[in-house]
């Protein structure tokens, strides 16, 4: 069965601290990895990593995926208040029933203090 | 505005009963997907259609019953409603790879 593991599962910071948030998978197929940002409601997407050692970047935030050690990091830099969240990681699967299936990890809830 | 939409956003109700979630989507997009996300805020996939078409169908009792009558719209019914059913449920819409999904605003189910 496929598998996606976050860590850590929670995390407390102060403004203008810089985080790291871990992502590792297990599946069959591979087709993408993606990182959602979730506060009250609905998930919002950050990123879609295909292929390894080519980083992603918005604003603040990037992410990099290494397909050989199967995991990726999400970095924020400058943390504000406002990045507060459940940050969630997918794994899109490639072919047969996985393909367009969305693998969730358990997401890192990320508290940013003033 | 361009969106997924669900309604209804709160559903409480008793055991036992039926309750159906509606879920619609002006994005294009050729395929809709159900999760439920837990108390953990683990978000599992239950269902997805391409083109009203049933593609991903995981290990989901036959008590849920999605419903897609044309591509913008998926619906999701739930018969005899039991305690565990208890959970967010989020409808979400994009390609059928597995791409950039959309969610929509999610519906909190409460069984009393």
């Amino acid at each position: 069965e496929d598998k996606v593991v976050q860590s850590p599962l929670s995390l407390v910071v102060h403004e203008g601290d810089t985080v790291t948030l871990n992502c590792s998978y297990e599946v069959t197929n591979f087709r993408s990895l993606l990182w959602y940002k979730q506060e009250k409601k609905a998930p919002t997407f950050l990123f879609m990593l295909t292929s390894s050692g080519i980083e992603k970047k918005s604003g603040r935030l990037s992410s990099i995926l290494d397909k050989k050690e199967l995991f990726s990091i999400l970095n924020i830099t400058a943390t504000q208040t406002g990045d507060s969240a459940v940050y969630l990681c997918a794994v899109g699967g490639a072919g047969g029933t996985s393909y367009g299936k969305l693998t969730f990890g358990q997401g890192t809830i990320l508290t940013v203090h003033p | 505005d361009t969106a997924v939409s669900q309604t209804p956003k709160y559903l409480v109700t008793q055991m036992g009963n039926d309750k159906s979630i509606k879920c619609e989507q002006n994005l294009g997009h050729d395929t809709m997907y159900w999760y439920k996300q837990d108390s953990k805020k683990f978000l599992k996939i239950m269902f997805s259609y391409n083109n009203k078409e049933l593609i991903i169908n995981e290990t989901v009792p036959n008590r849920f019953s999605p419903k897609s009558p044309d591509k913008a719209h998926l619906n999701l019914h739930i018969n005899s409603l039991e305690l565990g059913d208890s959970a967010v449920y989020f409808c979400a819409s994009g390609d059928r790879a597995g791409n950039e999904q959309f969610f929509g605003p999610g519906t909190r189910l409460t069984v009393l």
